[in-house]
């Protein structure tokens, strides 16, 4: 069964801490997402790549920065977390192409920043 | 940029009766469009899609999506619900002009008492 794997599945942290949120998957997909979910405002876009080492801004990249080492494997990193980052979490993977738009998500990271 | 709306935060509805969710986007282009469903504790996961060709959509487990242009809606249906469609419910759009990504609506949670 393919598989989205996010390495925590709750965690609590303090203001201006920093965060690493990683995320695995075992497809050999080309294209790797992070979405936050909150209620009411459904999944935004943070940031996606679609190779390794190449990454593009989403729609609310700020206060967020992203790593891609290897293909498997897609990091969110939070650099001086906020009380305003408190959300759930999800990463995603697809394939590129017509593909592209059919993702597999992983369970989520729920992030709470006290 | 496209977006989507979902009218309904919260759908309870008794177990058997027909449900429908409600999804309109907005776009001026030939769109593709997906209905994506979590279930408790879980990840996202896809539940029928439109790219082309005939207007209704279905799913596997029993759900329906007819695309309708001069509306601009893509509505969810199912004629009879089980207690295990409980979830919440995400209508998506790619969006052309940011890379193809898909953009999200709000989220509808389905809520189906005995």
């Amino acid at each position: 069964d393919v598989k989205v794997t996010q390495s925590s599945r709750y965690l609590v942290k303090r203001t201006g801490e920093k965060v690493f949120l990683e995320c695995v998957q075992d497809m050999d997909h080309e294209n790797m997402f992070w979405y936050r979910q909150d209620p009411g405002l459904g999944l935004r876009l943070i940031y996606f790549s679609y190779d390794v080492k190449m990454k593009e801004k989403g729609d609310i990249p700020e206060g967020y920065s992203v790593s891609r080492e290897k293909k498997e494997r897609f990091s969110l990193i939070l650099e001086s977390a906020s009380t305003n980052q408190t959300s759930m979490y999800l990463c995603a993977s697809s394939l590129p192409g017509s593909g592209a738009n059919v993702l597999t998500f992983g369970a989520g990271s729920r992030l709470t920043v006290l | 940029a496209q977006s989507v709306t979902q009218l309904d935060s919260q759908v309870p509805v008794f177990e058997e009766a027909p449900v429908e969710l409600r999804c309109n986007y907005s776009s001026s282009v030939s769109v593709y469009l997906f209905w994506y469903v979590q279930y408790p504790n879980q990840g996202l996961q896809l539940l029928l899609k439109y790219l082309s060709g005939s207007t209704l959509v279905e799913s596997i487990n029993g759900f329906e999506a007819e695309f309708n242009k001069s509306q601009t809606s893509f509505h969810l249906r199912k004629p009879s619900v089980h207690i295990s469609d409980t979830a919440e419910y995400f209508c998506a759009v790619r969006n052309n002009n940011a890379g193809n990504m898909l953009t999200f609506g709000g989220g509808t949670r389905l809520m189906v008492k005995p």
